[in-house]
């Protein structure tokens, strides 16, 4: 089955910082999607980036970069000279086909806190 | 106005009680989902559906049960609540093609005591 793995519960680090957040993934299947969500303190989730797996560009949005590396299965994140609007709960997904169906698994999810 | 809905937003209800979520959506998605979010877990699938007569279970749909009563709506129902189903409870559509894009709806706060 699918797998994603967000090894990293909890980060804070001083506003004007860069940070990683880590997302590794297992899949047996040759086409796929991943995904990052944010959840900020108001709870709802925040669709940031969805990657192809024939895609292995790296991906820039402002301050946000994502680092999709096929050979080590993983698809990283970081934010650039990090704000405080930037804490909230970030979560790395996968696509999964089952009978048909389109479904995602999600990660544990990284709650990141940038303080002032 | 906010094109997938949920309520209610919050609840608050007594173990054994009968309660009812339900989401609305006019993106016009034939797939629906139901997640629940627990600290450390992040989401995990309930129940899916493709159309109105195609229902499916998630990885943990026991203790749950759903309806898709028309093309836009899909409730989610606990029988008789329990204190671990107190969670965040999201909805999600997507369309049917091979994008896998969700878009998910506020999320239900849920608290059984």
């Amino acid at each position: 089955a699918q797998k994603v793995t967000q090894a990293q519960t909890e980060i804070s680090v001083v506003e004007k910082e860069d940070v990683t957040l880590d997302c590794v993934y297992e899949t047996r299947d040759t086409t796929y999607y991943l995904f990052w969500y944010k959840q900020p303190p108001s709870g709802e989730l925040v669709f940031l980036i969805r990657r192809n797996s024939f895609d292995e560009q790296n991906e820039i949005s402002g301050r946000y970069s994502w680092n999709f590396q096929k050979s080590t299965s993983s698809f990283n994140f970081t934010i650039t000279a990090s704000q405080v609007v930037d804490s909230a709960v970030y979560f790395c997904a996968l696509s999964e086909r089952i009978q048909g169906a389109q479904k995602l698994v999600f990660g544990q999810g990284t709650r990141l806190t940038i303080n002032p | 106005d906010a094109d997938v809905t949920q309520t209610p937003r919050n609840r608050i209800t007594k173990t054994g009680k009968r309660i009812m979520l339900e989401c609305s959506q006019t993106k016009g998605h034939d797939r629906m989902y139901w997640y629940r979010q627990d600290p450390g877990l992040g989401l995990r699938l309930i129940y899916y559906s493709f159309d109105v007569k195609d229902i499916n279970k998630g990885e943990i749909s026991d203790g749950y049960s759903v309806s898709r009563q028309a093309q836009a709506k899909f409730s989610l129902s606990l029988e008789s609540a329990i204190p671990n189903q107190t969670a965040l409870y999201f909805c999600a559509t997507s369309v049917s093609d091979n994008s896998y894009e969700q878009y998910f709806g506020p999320g239900t706060r849920l608290t059984v005591t």
